[in-house]
């Protein structure tokens, strides 16, 4: 199994509170993302990165910020969150980009609840 | 806009049955295919994939899938299903004038006694 830990796996938070999840891999990949997943709507790509410090916005990136100072860690950041937020989190991660396979890896997902 | 559909959203399927879960993609000159499984509060995993090569690929657990470029097909099948096959089904493409995987919005497998 690839090493992909997420973190919190479940977080109870108030509307207009900060809420930062984790990603922490240890396969040296280079690209990393997050993404949101809805019932009805599937996996979303939120924010992707391929590299320290290199990111970009994925399809439903407003409300959302990431960063990457390390390779291993790649943190997601609702800053002021709300209801809408309430969804189930997935970090991914792949070795490849443009030209290749893509084939992606999971975290176990981290369940976040907007109250 | 490059797009991934998963015509179902449910299928009920007997133990032991056939099943067929179908994937259809938008039309692009180079595609790489996946069929990612979920189960029941888990992450996803790769179940098989199409990079290339025979268009029919297998996975170790009795499921496979066949591209039909011509009818920008890749639906999964299975002749047998278990009990243990309860799970939700993402169709992905990866089309190499974009960067990003494309997720269908998965079909959920359910396995009736």
């Amino acid at each position: 199994d690839a090493g992909i830990t997420q973190s919190p796996r479940h977080k109870v938070t108030e509307t207009g509170t900060p809420v930062t999840l984790r990603c922490h891999q240890t396969e040296n990949h280079r690209y990393m993302y997050w993404y949101r997943q809805d019932p009805g709507h599937g996996l979303r790509l939120i924010h992707y990165s391929y590299g320290v410090k290199d990111t970009d916005k994925g399809e439903v990136s407003d409300g959302y910020s990431v960063s990457r100072s390390k390779t291993e860690d790649f943190l997601l950041t609702l800053e002021s969150a709300t209801s809408s937020q309430t969804s189930v989190y997935f970090c991914a991660i792949s070795s490849t980009g443009t030209g290749e396979t893509g084939e992606l890896f999971f975290g176990e997902g981290s369940r976040l609840t907007v109250l | 806009a490059q797009s991934v559909t998963q015509l179902d959203s449910q299928v009920p399927v007997f133990e032991e049955a056939p099943v067929e879960l179908r994937c259809n993609y938008s039309s692009s000159v180079s595609v790489y295919l996946f069929w990612y499984v979920q189960y029941p509060n888990q992450g996803l995993q790769l179940l098989l994939k199409y990079l290339s090569g025979s268009t029919l690929v297998e996975s170790i657990n009795g499921f496979e899938a066949e591209f039909n470029k011509s009818q920008t097909s890749f639906h999964l099948r299975k002749p047998s299903v278990h009990i243990s096959d309860t799970a939700e089904y993402f169709c992905a493409a990866f089309m190499n004038r974009d960067d990003k995987i494309i997720f269908g919005k998965g079909t959920r497998l359910h396995i009736l006694p």
